[in-house]
C-alpha cells in the first residue's frame, strides 16, 4: 500500500544506453513530479505534469522525456545515459497541480549509476 | 528566479540541545514554505508547512514561523534526539500554476548522545 512508489531502486548501466524509471502513485493525485538529487545532496525539479500541461525545467537536456500512460503513471525514459546523470531520482505526487500549498509525497527514489 | 538559501552543515549537537537550521528565500508573490526531512536511504518526507505570512507549522516538536518582513522560516526544536539525525531541505512553491518545489542544498543535521 506504498503512496508513491519507483523501480528500480537501483540502476546501474554503461555510457550510451537508454533506460526508464517508473513511478506509481495509489493517491489518486492529479500532478506528478521528477526531481534530481546530485551527489551534494542538492535537489532539483525536473519536470511536472498534470492532464493538462508538461513543465520541463529549462536546464533538464532533451535525452530526459516524461511518459505518462496514465493518471497514476509517469515514467522517466533516459537516452544516451552520460556519466553525469548519475545521481538520485525521486517522483512525487500532489493533490493538485495549481495549489501551492499542496503537499508534495514524494517516492523512496532512485539510484542510477553510469559508468 | 526563485531561490532558498539554507545554512550548510554538518551540523553536530549533543542530544536534549536547541536546535536552530536558519532558512531564507527570495520568492514573487506569496509562496507556500516547506521543510522536508531525508533520513539515511530513505526519500523525503514533509516535516511541516506554512502557506502564509505569520502561520505556525509544527510537527514532532520541531517548529517554522512564516516571516514575510525577514523572507525567513527558520526551524527550531527544543531538545533534539540522536533520532533527528537527518537530512534537513527548506523549499518553497508559488501559488497557481503546476510547477514544483524549490528546494535549499538541505542541512544535514548529527545528534550525539
Amino acid at each position: 500500500d506504498t503512496a508513491v512508489s519507483q523501480t528500480p531502486k537501483y540502476l546501474v548501466t554503461q555510457m550510451g544506453n537508454d533506460k526508464s524509471i517508473k513511478c506509481e502513485q495509489n493517491l489518486g493525485h492529479d500532478t506528478m513530479y521528477w526531481y534530481k538529487q546530485d551527489s551534494k545532496k542538492f535537489l532539483k525539479i525536473m519536470f511536472s505534469y498534470n492532464n493538462k500541461e508538461l513543465i520541463i525545467n529549462e536546464t533538464v537536456p532533451n535525452r530526459f522525456s516524461p511518459k505518462s500512460p496514465d493518471k497514476a503513471h509517469l515514467n522517466l525514459h533516459i537516452n544516451s545515459l552520460e556519466l553525469g546523470d548519475s545521481a538520485v531520482y525521486f517522483c512525487a505526487s500532489s493533490p493538485r497541480g495549481g495549489t501551492g500549498s499542496d503537499t508534495q509525497y514524494f517516492g523512496p527514489g532512485t539510484r542510477l549509476t553510469v559508468l | 528566479g526563485d531561490s532558498v538559501t539554507q545554512m550548510e552543515g554538518p551540523v553536530t549537537l549533543s542530544e536534549e540541545a536547541f536546535l536552530t537550521i536558519n532558512c531564507t528565500y527570495t520568492a514573487t508573490g506569496y509562496p507556500s514554505l516547506f521543510w522536508y526531512v531525508q533520513y539515511p536511504g530513505e526519500g523525503l518526507q514533509l516535516l511541516l508547512k506554512a502557506t502564509k505570512a505569520d502561520d505556525k507549522g509544527s510537527n514532532k516538536g520541531f517548529e517554522a514561523t512564516y516571516r514575510k518582513e525577514t523572507t525567513s522560516f527558520h526551524l527550531e526544536k527544543g531538545s533534539v534526539q540522536v533520532s533527528d539525525s537527518a537530512v534537513y531541505f527548506c523549499a518553497l512553491r508559488r501559488r497557481g500554476g503546476a510547477d514544483g518545489l524549490t528546494f535549499g542544498k538541505g542541512t544535514h543535521l548529527i545528534i550525539q548522545p
